[in-house]
């Protein structure tokens, strides 16, 4: 079965710092891995996908992730974080056995202070 | 474009009461997913729709709940016999094309925030 683990409810980080947001997975055969942002009373917005390939993926305001084989890892990273990047994050995966569904994790609350 | 639209943005129920929610997808968007997401976690899949067939309803929690896609676009969640366990945000995202699992992007709407008292 697939799973997703976000093992921090929440990230504090001050503005200019690196953030790296966890996530490690379980699925039976090629994972499809996403990370997606919730914004207060608004839908998730998707961020950065991995299907293949590098497995250093890039996406939308200068975030990114690393795919990690080996860990079943997937973290999104940040060199430089923002106030505006506060926020809730889900790591989510589909592939192997899961049909058609997608399986999200819990979330992570990123707090950045200026 | 017109992103996901989802009415209503927030509904309050009585116990016992039927509910609709209805979903926009983006047009042309041939699949489209219903999720419940309650307080404090991820979204959990409901159904999924590729065009007006319904693929997967696994996700449902009870017979209280049915979907439907009649003509391929707009569709409704309707829960019967509401219970203060249904009150969540119900999310609806719809994607360009056939789900497969293979890591295609869905787009979501805003959401409906149901309340059962």
């Amino acid at each position: 079965a697939q799973s997703v683990a976000q093992p921090e409810d929440q990230v504090n980080v001050a503005e200019g710092n690196p953030l790296t947001v966890k996530c490690t997975y379980s699925v039976s055969g090629n994972p499809y891995l996403f990370w997606y942002v919730q914004y207060p009373n608004r839908g998730l917005q998707f961020l950065l996908k991995y299907i293949t390939g590098d497995n250093l993926v890039k996406g939308s305001y200068g975030f990114e992730a690393e795919f990690n084989k080996s860990q079943t890892s997937f973290h999104l990273k940040k060199p430089s974080a923002l106030v505006s990047d506060s926020a809730l994050y889900f790591c989510a995966v589909s592939g192997g056995t899961g049909g058609f569904k997608t399986i999200f994790g819990a979330g992570t609350r990123l707090f950045v202070k200026a | 474009g017109a992103g996901v639209s989802q009415s209503p943005r927030y509904k309050v129920a009585k116990r016992g009461q039927d509910v609709a929610l209805r979903c926009d997808p983006i047009s042309g968007h041939v699949s489209l997913f219903w999720y419940q997401q309650a307080l404090g976690q991820g979204p959990e899949f409901l159904t999924y729709f590729q065009n007006e067939a319904q693929l997967d309803k696994s996700g449902l929690p009870s017979d209280r709940f049915f979907a439907e896609r009649p003509e391929g676009s707009v569709s409704t969640l309707k829960i019967q016999r509401t219970q203060q366990e249904d009150s969540a945000v119900y999310l609806c995202a719809s994607s360009l094309v056939p789900s497969r699992g293979h890591g295609e992007t869905q787009y979501f709407g805003p959401g409906t925030r149901l309340l059962v008292l």
